[in-house]
């Protein structure tokens, strides 16, 4: 069974600071990852993907991977009271659908 | 808006009963994609569709869970003698033509099954 791990939180931050998001996977063949972000009451949207190791950045989003830890992560830089939803971490493994975690609740006080 | 577009948005049923839930995929996507998800909990897998074929069924889907997509366009999702533990919300997503192994999803709103 591949699971995919994350705190559920909620992880709170005050605005402008940076939230980090933390994720560990069990299948160390998957090659595939990606950040969903899904606020309350509707489907989930992706925000970043992510294949090969270190960092991809995009505005105030950061992707880190560590393939060799089975660790993905999400930064978020001056945190906006918006970004408060849920961030679903999701892996692809070989042929296999994407596989989500559970989830962490981030809560941006203004 | 040419987004992945679901019906019905809410459905309430009694325990029993049987419902069917619509997914229409963005038009030029392949791939359609069923998931459950309940509160507190991430989107779980059922099922994908490659064009017309199921590629792939969650071991978790009982026998009263089935899915189709007969022309490659449209897709449905059938429960059968519902049950209280059916209760979630089913969303749908489709992906690209031509990305294998992608993991780049479009989601539509989902539908919310409510069974009493």
């Amino acid at each position: 069974q591949k699971e995919v791990e994350q705190n559920s939180g909620p992880l709170s931050v005050p605005e402008g600071a940076i939230a980090s998001l933390n994720c560990t996977y069990s299948d160390r063949g998957s090659q595939s990852f990606f950040w969903y972000r899904q606020y309350s009451g509707k489907s989930p949207e992706l925000i970043m993907s992510i294949y090969s190791n270190g960092d991809k950045e995009d505005g105030r989003f950061t992707a880190q991977l560590n393939k060799a830890s089975q660790y993905v992560s999400l930064l978020i830089r001056d945190s906006q009271p918006s970004d408060s939803a849920t961030y679903l971490c999701a892996v692809v493994s070989g042929n296999t659908p994407l596989v989500f975690g559970k989830g962490t609740r981030l809560s941006v006080i203004a | 808006d040419t987004g992945v577009s679901q019906d019905p948005r809410h459905k309430i049923t009694k325990r029993g009963q049987n419902v069917t839930f619509r997914c229409d995929p963005i038009s030029e996507h392949n791939r359609l994609y069923w998931y459950r998800q309940t509160l507190g909990q991430g989107p779980e897998f059922l099922t994908y569709f490659q064009n017309e074929a199921q590629l792939e069924k969650s071991r978790l889907l009982s026998d009263r869970f089935s899915a189709e997509r007969p022309k490659g366009s449209f897709s449905t999702l059938e429960i059968q003698r519902t049950e209280q533990g059916d209760s979630a919300m089913y969303l749908c997503a489709s992906s690209p033509r031509g990305r294998m192994n992608t993991g780049e999803l479009f989601f539509g709103e989902g539908s919310r099954l409510t069974v009493l």
